[in-house]
């Protein structure tokens, strides 16, 4: 299957700072990028549609100005959660479709955020 | 109508024995519909995946079966091991997925 990376796999910060996660597709381009969020022993819940060379698509309730999304290139995004408090404590993870017959979405490793 | 709603929410088979999960969905639009493997602390893993103009798929020991008519669709895993423990998703798709609530495996030896 396709390869797509995250880095940081984890990370620790203060409460106000922000946090950049990055998307990568290895081995595919992705003009179309996807950020889920995961609370322990809960589903996938998308966050935002990443798209190369315009702006995210946000999902209702998910706040434009506290989870930026950039999508630099055909083959990364990237999410900064800005000003993180406690509650946005989760595990994030991305996705890239890549283009054929099904455009199966593959998905990156996560990345586990814990903000103190 | 974006709901995809999965049963069980846990499940405990004995090695060798078979898991069923099963998915329903309301949307008429899904056109794709992948289940997908998730490790404590790992991104879900695409498993396999099937579109709603055949009515059963199977990869190895996963059996996807669908029933466009009652819209429900249903991962069956054949021959269970205790490496299959973890948890899977069911999802639907038009062009962003639906996740389903998820189902904790244990197989035990």
């Amino acid at each position: 299957g396709a390869v797509v990376s995250q880095h940081p796999s984890w990370v620790i910060c203060k409460s106000g700072t922000s946090v950049k996660i990055e998307c990568r597709s290895l081995d595919f381009q992705a003009t179309t990028m996807f950020w889920y969020r995961q609370f322990p022993k809960q589903s996938l819940m998308l966050m935002a549609t990443s798209n190369e060379g315009s702006k995210a698509t946000y999902e209702q309730g998910v706040e434009k100005d506290k989870f930026l999304i950039n999508h630099a290139s055909l083959t990364l995004s990237t999410l900064t959660v800005t000003s993180a408090h406690p509650e946005d404590s989760s595990f994030y993870i991305c996705s890239a479709p890549r283009a054929g017959l099904y455009n199966e979405q593959f998905f990156g490793p996560g990345t586990r955020l814990t903000v103190l | 109508q974006q709901q995809v709603k999965q049963s069980p929410q846990s499940l405990i088979v004995q090695k060798g024995g078979i898991s069923i999960i099963n998915c329903a969905y309301e949307n008429t639009a899904f056109d794709y519909f992948p289940w997908y493997q998730q490790f404590p602390g790992k991104g879900p893993a695409l498993l396999i995946a099937i579109r709603p103009d055949v009515s059963e798929k199977k990869e190895g020991r996963f059996t996807i079966s669908f029933n466009k008519s009652a819209k429900q669709f249903s991962l069956h895993i054949m021959d269970s091991q205790p490496g299959d423990s973890a948890t899977y998703f069911c999802a639907a798709s038009t062009d962003k997925l639906i996740f389903g609530t998820g189902t904790r495996l244990q197989v035990f030896p």
